[in-house]
């Protein structure tokens, strides 16, 4: 049973470039969160996801949208790349009608050159 | 804003000694609250939580301690073990904010052979 998959792994841009990022969610799953993570910090909530709409946002500007597929899966978009937007973008999925706790992926590594 | 905070950013134990990583949070009407050990280069993953409706959990080898009183959250680890090497992280969650989960800065747990 595969747990939350992203891809890439790792990326390098350059300012004012566009990036996107992609999440799977654990089996069984229906709702995806995505937050970022910089270096020594903890994970900040960027937005959820559930059918397919965005139900939650953190403080994080327009340049960051996502979408959610019918099949759960998840990307993040950010616009306008920033060097503050280097970080570690992680995706978690749970089941909405669920208590259980949230499953991470291992993330991904974002460069801003 | 509401923050979870940790008091002591490392901590060093000798192995098969216990060891004490302590939390701090600020939103009082949180319901839950989870334990995450995040290895280099992968993701958050659980370990273990705790419902606002109870004091003390215990699992394998780890136990969580809430004080609602002075809002401050424990994870206990018996005969820590050097894969127990990691940064640990506290975050809390409410029910009525749906899934945003808010994070601490992270311990980083040092075990010596």
């Amino acid at each position: 049973d595969a747990g939350v998959t992203q891809s890439p792994t790792h990326l390098i841009k350059t300012r004012g470039q566009q990036v996107t990022l992609r999440c799977s969610p654990k089996s069984g799953h229906d709702t995806v969160s995505w937050y970022q993570q910089a270096l020594g910090q903890g994970p900040q909530f960027i937005f959820q996801y559930y059918e397919e709409e965005e139900r939650q946002r953190g403080n994080f500007p327009d340049r960051f949208s996502g979408h959610q597929f019918p099949n759960y899966s998840s990307e993040l978009n950010v616009n306008a790349l920033l060097l503050g937007d280097s970080a570690l973008y992680l995706c978690a999925s749970r089941t909405r009608r669920s208590n259980q706790p949230q499953h991470f992926g291992d993330g991904t590594r974002l460069s801003i050159l | 804003g509401e923050s979870v905070g940790l008091h002591l950013p490392t901590l060093s134990v000798q192995e098969g000694d216990n060891s004490i990583i302590n939390c701090a949070y600020s939103n009082s009407a949180s319901d839950y609250f989870i334990w995450y050990k995040q290895e280099s280069g992968k993701g958050p993953q659980f370990i273990i939580d705790i419902r606002s409706n109870m004091d003390k959990r215990q699992g394998q080898r780890v136990t969580v301690l809430l004080n609602k009183t002075v809002k401050h959250l424990s994870l206990q680890i018996a005969a820590t073990q050097p894969g127990d090497s990691a940064v640990y992280f506290c975050a809390e969650l409410s029910y009525n904010q749906g899934g945003k989960l808010i994070f601490g800065q992270g311990t980083e747990l040092s075990v010596k052979p």
